[in-house]
């Protein structure tokens, strides 16, 4: 089981600013991910990392962008908050084990942009 | 077609009984299979995983492979409204080199007391 850490849990942020999402993990994992989800609905994977220096653009479009110059930390940040960016945000990091790719999340981040 | 694929519910049973949650898949490459429960407002939590054909069991939880059909469910025994949440199925599998984990939509389950 890993322990993943997400801060802030919950954000409420005006129109047009920088916000900073984080995410930390104890395990070390080389992997991590970052998921968005509107209540009720599906997950969405916006970003990946499968290492240090390694990033990469999930299957959902999205307008932040996250870094991993660390193993144990993966940020999320947008530039520029909008109302369309209110939801929720999930890190998850993972490591191969014999039962697969197995994927463990963080409590989430609740974004509301007004 | 979705790669994973799950009826969305909700699937309502009464306390006491077995629920069964179904998912279906299409890569027939994929080696690992999951299930996560999701709270309402919460984030999915991994209830078990299973990677080989046949059944695997976790106290009231019982997961099912069956490969050929491309076809994984979870059983639950004793149903409890505690168990009132959405379930979501997860397939892993090599994509071009990496192991790709991809989600279904979810079930959400009702525990009738």
């Amino acid at each position: 089981e890993a322990d993943i850490y997400q801060t802030p849990r919950y954000l409420v942020i005006g129109t047009g600013k920088k916000i900073t999402l984080e995410c930390s993990q104890t395990m070390g994992h080389d992997k991590m991910y970052w998921y968005q989800q509107d209540p009720g609905m599906e997950l969405h994977l916006i970003h990946y990392s499968y290492g240090v220096n390694s990033t990469e653009k999930g299957d959902l479009s999205s307008e932040s962008t996250v870094s991993r110059i660390r193993t144990e930390h993966f940020p999320l940040t947008l530039e520029s908050a909008r109302p369309s960016h209110t939801s929720q945000y999930l890190c998850a990091s993972s490591q191969w084990t014999v039962d697969g790719n197995t994927i463990y999340f963080g409590e989430g981040s609740w974004l509301t942009v007004v | 077609q979705k790669e994973v694929e799950q009826n969305s519910g909700p699937l309502s049973v009464p306390e006491g009984a077995i629920a069964s949650l179904n998912c279906t898949y299409s890569d027939r490459g994929s080696q690992s299979f999951f299930w996560y429960r999701q709270y309402s407002g919460k984030s999915p939590e991994l209830i078990m995983s299973i990677y080989s054909n046949g059944d695997k069991e976790d106290g009231r939880f019982t997961a099912q492979l069956n490969k050929a059909s491309q076809y994984v469910s979870l059983l639950i025994r004793d149903s409890q409204p505690s168990d009132s949440a959405t379930y979501l199925c997860a397939v892993s599998g090599d994509s071009g080199g990496y192991q790709k984990v991809t989600f279904g939509t979810g079930t959400k389950l009702q525990v009738i007391p």
